[in-house]
């Protein structure tokens, strides 16, 4: 069975500064990872995901997320935070091999950005 | 732009009634639909997985009969909440997959904020 951990419900930085979102994943099948965005009463919005190939993944806003397998992470970075970037943040993983597509969230992160 | 559509966005409905929540794939030909509720403040739990001409699948703990569920074409998935109650009020989101836009990424909707009186 796959699961998803998000260390950090709530996290709040300075506009300019590094943000961090911490996901760790459990799959005994080589995964597919994401990271998706919520803004408030709204739907899902894909920031970046890894399929295959090179570890460090560029999405959209400046974010990047970095693969290891070796630590089952998949942690979400963007080196200068903006106001506009204060939004829900999901991890979620799926199975490569599955025919169904599904895809396990984590609880989620809230991302607070402070002027 | 959006690539999914989620109709509508907010109902508010008395008890005992039924909602019909839809979901349509705009650009593309979507095998599969899912079907999640949201809860505030939690994650995306999901409810069930729907495929094109067939039964949907629905997840541990949610009642078929409840929660119905048709994918009657490869751009359309409609929810129906039937008989609703008040603990039936929370935020449903659909995504949809396959297609010309592949199978490894989902494409959500806005989702629609169910309010049961």
């Amino acid at each position: 069975a796959q699961s998803v951990t998000q260390l950090g419900s709530h996290v709040s930085v300075s506009e300019g500064a590094l943000v961090l979102l911490r996901c760790n994943y459990s799959s005994s099948v080589p995964p597919y990872l994401f990271w998706y965005v919520q803004y408030p009463n709204q739907g899902l919005q894909l920031l970046l995901k890894y399929t295959t190939g090179a570890t460090l993944v560029k999405g959209i806003n400046g974010f990047e997320a970095e693969f290891k397998k070796s630590e089952t992470s998949f942690h979400l970075t963007k080196p200068s935070a903006h106001m506009s970037d204060a939004a829900e943040y999901f991890c979620a993983v799926s199975e490569r091999s599955s025919n169904t597509g599904k895809l396990i969230f984590g609880q989620g992160t809230t991302l607070q950005v402070k002027p | 732009g959006a690539v999914v559509s989620q109709h509508p966005s907010r109902v508010i409905c008395k008890s005992g009634t039924s909602v019909k929540i839809e979901c349509r794939s705009l650009d593309f030909q979507a095998t599969t639909m899912f079907w999640y509720r949201q809860f505030p403040k939690q994650s995306l739990m999901l409810m069930a997985t729907s495929n094109e001409g067939s039964k949907a699948t629905y997840e541990q703990g949610v009642e078929k009969d409840k929660f119905l569920i048709n994918h009657a074409s490869l751009t359309l998935s409609t929810l129906t909440v039937t008989s609703a109650h008040p603990e039936d009020s929370s935020f449903y989101i659909c995504s949809a997959t396959g297609g010309q836009r592949g199978r490894d990424i989902q494409y959500f909707g806005a989702g629609t904020r169910l309010s049961v009186l």
